[in-house]
Formats: structure tokens, C-alpha cells, sequence
């Protein structure tokens, strides 16, 4: 069975860093690109970043480019997201996302929030 | 920039059709995915490649792609359908996986 869980989520001052690490089971990780998607409160579902399986091509959405770092273990079946100069406009669920292949996300993790506030 | 863009709001009665649009430029030049979203929940895939639907997905939702817009359909529509279904597509200029705003289906 497929399984994606994240972790390291919490509460933040505005400025600070944060990483975010995602579990996967169930299959071999290498294999498979990933992305991250988070969702404001009320609101959206946002991609902003991808990361093709070995790692080599990366690419983030505007709103967090030059911030936050997507990276990958293969051999430790893990998925990272480093966050840093964190705005109150960060706050969100991330969840951790397995890319199909066929440009669509067939495998979603139970999300982990993420609260940037004084 | 590419963008998606989906009704905020669809209503349909129990038993009935309901349809959802996502329109954006030169759409039906691209793949396009559905997902579905219960409160609380995390989105789960129910169209992918336009018209494909993964296991496990009933046949009473389906997907089309063509002019500028792309339409989910839930044929026979149930209570347990109530969601948020969000569109998504790649856009291949920025190599972006983007979603649609979203649209909120209420079964009533």
C-alpha cells in the first residue's frame, strides 16, 4: 500500500525557517517524481515545487522561489522541504504528492500544517 | 501566464447530472485531472488524461476536454459526492503543475 506521511509542520515566527519531511512506503521512491502542494485555510489547492526522481531538475512556483528548497533520499525512501524567510501568507496544509507520470498527482499524504505567526 | 479557471459554485439534486467546467487558453491542447476534495480531507484523483478514470473511481464520473474547456460530469449524483473538485493541468512554457480555483458541488 502506498503511503506518504509528513511531518515537522508547526507553528513559526514571521522570517523563520521550517522543514517539512515526508515518508514514503509502499512503493520504490526513486522511480517516481514528487511535488509539494499546499492549501491556505479556506482556500486552494497551490503546487510550488517538483522534483523529478533522481533529483536532477527542480522547479517551484514564484510565490516560494528563492525560499523554500525541495530535495529528495532516495536511499531513505524521503522527501524534504525546507522553508526559510517564512510570511504569514505561508500558512497552509503541505501536503506531499506523488506525480503519476501521466501529469496528474495519484497519491496525496495526509498534509501537515504549517502556522507563521508572531 | 497559463491559468485555470473554474465556477466557485455548482448545485444539483440528488440523482441528477452534474457538470463542472475548468477553461483556460489552448486547453484542449493538454492533459487535464480532476480531483476531489471532502471536508478534512486530502484530494483524491477521480479523472486523469482528460477522459481516464483511476480504479476504484465509480463510472458515474467522467471528463471531457475540448475547445477551451474541459467539464467533469457526475451522472446520478449522490449525497456522498458533496465536495470540492479542482481541475489541474501542466503548463508546459514553466513546466508548472497548475491547479483551478476550485469549485464547491453541493447535493441538495
Amino acid at each position: 500500500e502506498v503511503q506518504l506521511v509528513e511531518s515537522g509542520g508547526g507553528l513559526v515566527q514571521p522570517g523563520g525557517s521550517l522543514r517539512l519531511s515526508c515518508a514514503a512506503s509502499g512503493f520504490t521512491l526513486s522511480t517516481y517524481r514528487m511535488n509539494w502542494v499546499r492549501q491556505a485555510p479556506g482556500k486552494g489547492l497551490e503546487w510550488i515545487s517538483y522534483i523529478s526522481g533522481s533529483g536532477a531538475i527542480i522547479y517551484y512556483a514564484d510565490s516560494v522561489k528563492g525560499r523554500f528548497t525541495i530535495s529528495r533520499d532516495n536511499a531513505e525512501s524521503s522527501l524534504y522541504l525546507q522553508m526559510n524567510s517564512l510570511r504569514d501568507e505561508d500558512t497552509a496544509v503541505y501536503f506531499c504528492v506523488r506525480d503519476s507520470g501521466g501529469w496528474s498527482f495519484d497519491y496525496w499524504g495526509q498534509g501537515s500544517l504549517v502556522t507563521v505567526s508572531s | 501566464s497559463f491559468e485555470l479557471t473554474q465556477p466557485p459554485s455548482v448545485s444539483v439534486s440528488p440523482g441528477q447530472t452534474a457538470s463542472i467546467t475548468c477553461s483556460g487558453d489552448k486547453l484542449r491542447h493538454k492533459s487535464v485531472c480532476w480531483y476531489q476534495q471532502r471536508p478534512g480531507q486530502s484530494p483524491i484523483l477521480v479523472i486523469y488524461q482528460n477522459t481516464q478514470r483511476p480504479s476504484g473511481i465509480p463510472e458515474r464520473f467522467s471528463g471531457s476536454n475540448s475547445g477551451s474547456s474541459a467539464t467533469l460530469t457526475i451522472g446520478g449524483t449522490q449525497p456522498m459526492d458533496e465536495a470540492d473538485y479542482y481541475c489541474q493541468a501542466w503548463d508546459s512554457s514553466t513546466a508548472w503543475r497548475l491547479f483551478g480555483g476550485g469549485t464547491k458541488l453541493t447535493v441538495l
